[in-house]
């Protein structure tokens, strides 16, 4: 099972880009890096899902290396509705395939 | 498309008392999962079925937790007795088998205290 690095926290102000990277030097063939964001009091949402080089979204674009040992999540011009938790993943959802969930990055956005 | 609904949204029990909880996935979706969520750490999966069978629930505390899927839709997550250590949200979330591209959808989870 591949295990994800992710800072812990970051700051950022609105209007700016925010790019969280996320490390997984054991990263399998056939896994996909999937972005979760959560809010207080809610469960995680999907945000964003690639494989290689890069996807994009209408909230976010996903920046993944040849090498697929890290990725990068791009959130453009942020607002404080962005403060939340980011979680990467890398797994297949696949019926047997057990994802697991680091601690995440708090991102906080500042006025 | 209505979400994945979870109740109760909070309960607070005394330790060594019963709960339940209760969770409907996306319609159609084949896969359920439990995850366990203790403040300031990221979901802790406690048990997977594939429509109404478990496919994975070697983080399921069996001694006190309890899970089960009528008819693969509907699930309920019991916990008897409750421990302290058991506060924490509990998440349930569905998806399509053998997707990759839209992941899990979550519930809005149930914040249990065990006081």
């Amino acid at each position: 099972l591949a295990k994800t690095t992710q800072p812990i926290s970051m700051d950022s102000y609105e209007g700016q880009e925010v790019n969280i990277t996320c490390s997984h030097n054991n990263i399998a063939t056939n896994d996909y890096i999937t972005w979760y964001q959560q809010f207080p009091s809610q469960g995680p949402r999907f945000i964003i899902q690639g494989y290689k080089t890069k996807v994009t979204n209408e909230v976010a674009s996903l920046f993944i290396p040849a090498d697929r040992k890290s990725s990068t999540l791009s959130l453009p011009r942020v607002s404080l509705s962005d403060t939340a938790v980011y979680y990467c993943l890398v797994g297949f959802m696949d019926s047997n395939y057990q994802l697991i969930w680091g601690a995440g990055t708090k991102l906080i956005i500042k006025p | 498309e209505a979400g994945v609904a979870q109740s109760p949204r909070y309960k607070i029990i005394e330790k060594r008392q019963s709960v339940a909880f209760w969770c409907n996935p996306i319609s159609g979706h084949a896969t359920l999962y439990w995850y366990q969520q203790i403040l300031g750490q990221g979901p802790k999966l406690l048990i997977q079925f594939q429509n109404n069978g478990v496919v994975d629930d070697s983080q399921l505390p069996k001694d006190r937790f309890s899970a089960e899927r009528l008819k693969g839709v509907d699930s309920t997550l019991k916990i008897q007795p409750a421990k302290l250590e058991d506060s924490a949200v509990y998440l349930c979330a569905s998806s399509l088998v053998s997707t990759s591209n839209y992941g899990y959808t979550f519930g809005s989870g149930t914040r249990l205290t065990v006081v």
